[in-house]
């Protein structure tokens, strides 16, 4: 089954302990992204790959660290986590030849930082 | 600086109704507008999407209708059902870019 997976679902920690959120997609796809999502701010891009050590900041790349060492896995990483971090984050990935930009999107990982 | 500015927040129908959620943007860059529909508990996925050189795309009850001169576009729900209660999201993007830029979303309920 194509499917983008993020470990853990669910994290509670504490502000300055180090973390990672682990993304894999079986799809082959060279694009992949970091996303978080808050109330009435909707969807807003951390950093994305578009491909093996190719990653670029999107619109909230403060306090996150990324790496792209093989195709299919793309971690994000809190090297400091700050309360400002509790969100909900989806890791996607797409394909990038062609004209459909469709994005998958894994199932969220739900972050809360004390 | 929110990039494509959707509306309204939440939407409340009845069953059978019209569902409508409208986008508005300023790059006219962006040459791919998708809407992407989110369950609780889940990820955003694909739900349909148009690009401008079309004015409307429909499939099944789901229609975008796209107004290039005026920079908007809108996501039209017809006979809508208490299964189509999500939240729902409009986006844009720039030829040869993955890089999708989200509206806030809208939380739909269908009413029974």
């Amino acid at each position: 089954e194509a499917q983008v997976t993020q470990n853990p679902r669910y994290l509670i920690t504490v502000t300055g302990k180090k973390l990672t959120v682990t993304c894999s997609q079986n799809m082959n796809h060279e694009y992949m992204s970091w996303y978080r999502q808050d109330p009435g701010l909707g969807l807003r891009q951390i950093y994305y790959s578009m491909n093996v050590e190719v990653t670029d900041k999107g619109d909230v790349p403060e306090g996150y660290k990324v790496s792209r060492k093989e195709k299919r896995n793309f971690p994000l990483i809190l090297e400091s986590p700050s309360p400002n971090q509790t969100s909900l984050y989806f890791c996607a990935s797409s394909l990038v030849r062609g004209r459909s930009y469709e994005q998958y999107f894994g199932p969220g990982t739900r972050l809360t930082v004390t | 600086q929110q990039q494509v500015k959707q509306s309204p927040q939440s939407l409340i129908v009845q069953k059978g109704g019209i569902s409508i959620i409208n986008c508005a943007y300023e790059n006219t860059a962006f040459d791919y507008f998708p809407w992407y529909q989110q369950f609780p508990g889940k990820g955003p996925a694909l739900l349909i999407a148009i690009r401008p050189d079309v004015s409307e795309k429909k499939e099944g009850r789901f229609t975008i209708s796209f107004n290039k001169s005026a920079k908007q576009f809108s996501l039209h729900i017809m006979d809508s059902q208490p299964g189509d209660s999500a939240t729902y999201f409009c986006a844009a993007s720039m030829s040869g870019a993955n890089n999708l830029f989200f509206g806030t979303g809208t939380r739909l309920t269908v009413i029974p």
